[in-house]
């Protein structure tokens, strides 16, 4: 079975400075990649995903995350955070042709932004 | 589109009362999930369904009941309340891509 992992459970940036977030899975082919942002008191909306092809996305809201298949990686950047990017990001996975329960997400890293 | 929508978006349960949340989608998609969110802890899968008359569980289903009789709507039940299913409830669907979600419904058990 696939899975996700978010190492980092909670990041602290200060506005203006670069981020990343990291995201690791496990999966024997390369599944279908996303990042979802949750803000506080809402629900997770799609920030960017990778199916396959050019191997760096561009996302909303200034996101991109590049995937790289030798590390198992796909890992969220943005090149200066804006306070208002405070919230819980989840990094997820879709087995393609894997059926209702091929979708797995990882655990969350909590963003706070510092003035 | 309205996309998923869950109603209610907030509730306050005594201990023992039943509910049901509500979960509706207009996109077609034959995958819907129920989630729910506690801080800290990330999202765990209540019940998932793969179409209308299929249901199957995900990693913490007691307590909770599903059904799903159209594509659209995925209710989710709760029988006899307690205070540990104090918590954010998320409806989520998918076409086979990407999930989308609804808006929550936040459930208190006193």
């Amino acid at each position: 079975a696939q899975s996700v992992t978010q190492p980092d459970i909670h990041i602290t940036v200060s506005e203006g400075a670069s981020l990343e977030l990291r995201c690791n899975y496990s999966y024997g082919a390369t599944p279908y990649l996303f990042w979802y942002v949750q803000s506080p008191g809402q629900g997770l909306q799609l920030l960017l995903k990778y199916f396959s092809g050019d191997t760096l996305v561009q996302g909303i809201k200034g996101f991109e995350a590049e995937f790289k298949r030798s590390q198992s990686s796909f890992n969220l950047r943005k090149p200066s955070v804006h306070w208002s990017d405070a919230a819980e990001y989840f990094c997820a996975v879709v087995v393609p042709g894997g059926g209702a329960d091929g979708l797995t997400f990882g655990k969350g890293t909590h963003l706070i932004i510092q003035p | 589109n309205a996309g998923v929508t869950q109603t209610p978006k907030f509730r306050i349960l005594k201990i023992g009362q039943s509910m049901t949340l509500q979960c509706t989608q207009d996109m077609n998609h034959n995958y819907m999930y129920w989630y729910r969110q506690d801080p800290g802890m990330g999202l765990k899968l209540i019940y998932y369904s793969v179409g209308a008359g299929i249901t199957d569980k995900g990693e913490v289903p007691n307590g909770y009941n599903v059904s799903r009789s159209t594509t659209e709507d995925f209710p989710l039940r709760l029988e006899l309340a307690a205070p540990s299913q104090t918590s954010v409830y998320f409806c989520a669907s998918r076409p086979g891509s990407e999930a989308f979600f609804g808006q929550g419904t936040r459930l208190t058990v006193v």
